[in-house]
This record gives C-alpha cells, sequence and structure tokens, in this order.
C-alpha cells in the first residue's frame, strides 16, 4: 500500500519570498508522484510529476519538486511566490507498474499569499 | 480547462431522494475515473472504467452507489437513497495510454458539488 503525508495543512508566505509544501511518502515500491493544485471552484490541475528519471522535476509556474529517496520526501518549491499561487495543492501517490489506476492524495495544504 | 466535463455542477437534494451525475471525458481517452472529495481532504478513489469495463471499485462505493460507462464515452454515477454523508464534491478524472503506460496523466473535471438536506 502507499500513502502521502503532507506535513503543513496551512502555509502563508509574503509575495515575492519562496514557498515550500512539504510531502512525505510511503509506498512498497518506487513510487508515481504527482503534485496537483487546486484553485477555487476550478478543476485539479497536475502541476509536476515524478516518473524515475531525474530526481529533481519541473513543472508549470515555476514550481519545481526533488524526489528523496533517503528522506521518502517529495517537497514542492518556488523562488517567489505570486497571488495567483494562492490555492489548495495536494500530493498524491500511485504504484509504479500498474498503471495510476489509483491515485492516493494527500489531505492537501492550503498556500495563502500575503501582499 | 482540461477537457473532462461534468454535470450538473451544483446539486441539492433531500434525503432519500436518487441523483444522477455524468462526466464525459477527453474523447479519446479509455480510461474514466470517479472520485470524492469531502470538505478538508483529498480526494479519495471510488472506481474506474476501462471502456466501458468497471475494473475496481473502492470499499467506499457502497451498495447505494452505482456507476457506468455503457459505451465506453461518458460516465454517470447515481447515488439511490440519498444519505446527508454523501455531500460531498464528485470529481471525475480521465486518461489514455495503455496498460504499460503508468505515468499518463489524469486529468480531472470541475466536479460536481452534492448538498443533501
Amino acid at each position: 500500500a502507499q500513502s502521502v503525508t503532507q506535513l503543513d495543512s496551512h502555509v502563508s508566505v509574503s509575495e515575492g519570498t519562496p514557498v515550500l509544501l512539504r510531502c512525505n511518502y510511503s509506498s512498497s515500491y518506487s513510487p508515481s508522484l504527482f503534485w496537483y493544485v487546486q484553485h477555487p471552484n476550478k478543476g485539479l490541475q497536475l502541476l509536476l510529476k515524478y516518473t524515475s528519471a531525474a530526481t529533481l522535476v519541473k513543472g508549470i509556474n515555476g514550481f519545481e519538486a526533488e524526489f528523496k529517496k533517503s528522506e521518502t520526501s517529495f517537497h514542492l518549491t518556488k523562488p517567489s511566490a505570486h497571488m495567483s499561487d494562492a490555492a489548495e495543492y495536494f500530493c498524491v501517490v500511485t504504484p509504479p507498474l500498474f498503471g495510476n489506476e489509483k491515485l492516493t492524495f494527500g489531505t492537501g495544504t492550503r498556500l495563502t499569499i500575503i501582499p | 480547462d482540461t477537457g473532462v466535463s461534468q454535470n450538473p455542477r451544483h446539486k441539492i437534494t433531500k434525503r432519500g431522494q436518487n441523483v444522477t451525475f455524468r462526466c464525459d471525458p477527453i474523447s479519446e481517452h479509455n480510461r474514466l475515473y470517479w472520485y470524492r472529495q469531502t470538505l478538508g481532504q483529498g480526494p479519495e478513489f471510488l472506481t474506474y472504467f476501462q471502456n466501458e469495463a468497471q475494473l475496481e471499485k473502492s470499499r467506499l462505493l457502497s451498495d447505494r452507489f452505482s456507476a457506468e460507462r455503457p459505451k465506453g464515452s461518458f460516465s454517470t454515477l447515481e447515488i439511490q437513497r440519498t444519505e446527508q454523508g454523501d455531500s460531498a464534491m464528485y470529481l471525475c478524472a480521465s486518461r489514455g495510454g495503455v496498460a504499460g503506460a503508468p505515468r499518463d496523466t489524469q486529468y480531472f473535471g470541475p466536479g460536481t458539488r452534492l448538498t443533501v438536506l
């Protein structure tokens, strides 16, 4: 079985400062990992995904995440926050070999940007 | 807009009534998924289809829930005898790819918000 733990339910940062959203995973196998973002009244959008190639994954809107097997972590970062980044962020894990038929979501981190 | 559409976007019903939701996936996608998201939680997997075949159902999917994808295109999720605990956002996702291509992306629709009074 696989699971993810998002370590912070709410993160607040000032506009222009770095963003760090933390995620630890648990998986019997080398997993596939994703970050999705959910803006109010909008569908879930894929930010980035780790597919066992490069451990540093770049996504949309300046976000990136680093897969660290030794720490079982997949933290999401962005160098400089923008007001439009305010949203709910979900870390997601899925088994690597059989198709991502069942995404397992974390409980989410709400990101607030302070003007 | 991901290309996955869901209708209705909002549904308010009284306890005990039946409701049906529709999902139209991206046209070339053969896999379709249903998830449920309650307030303050991440989405939870309910079931998925490959073409018209329902291949997996979560234990969350009680006997009151049924999902169909009769022609391998759109899907419906029906809840019979709704309960207040069914109030949630119901999300649909689709993806393409074939078996052995495990890392294709699931694209989500905007969801149907169900409120059971």
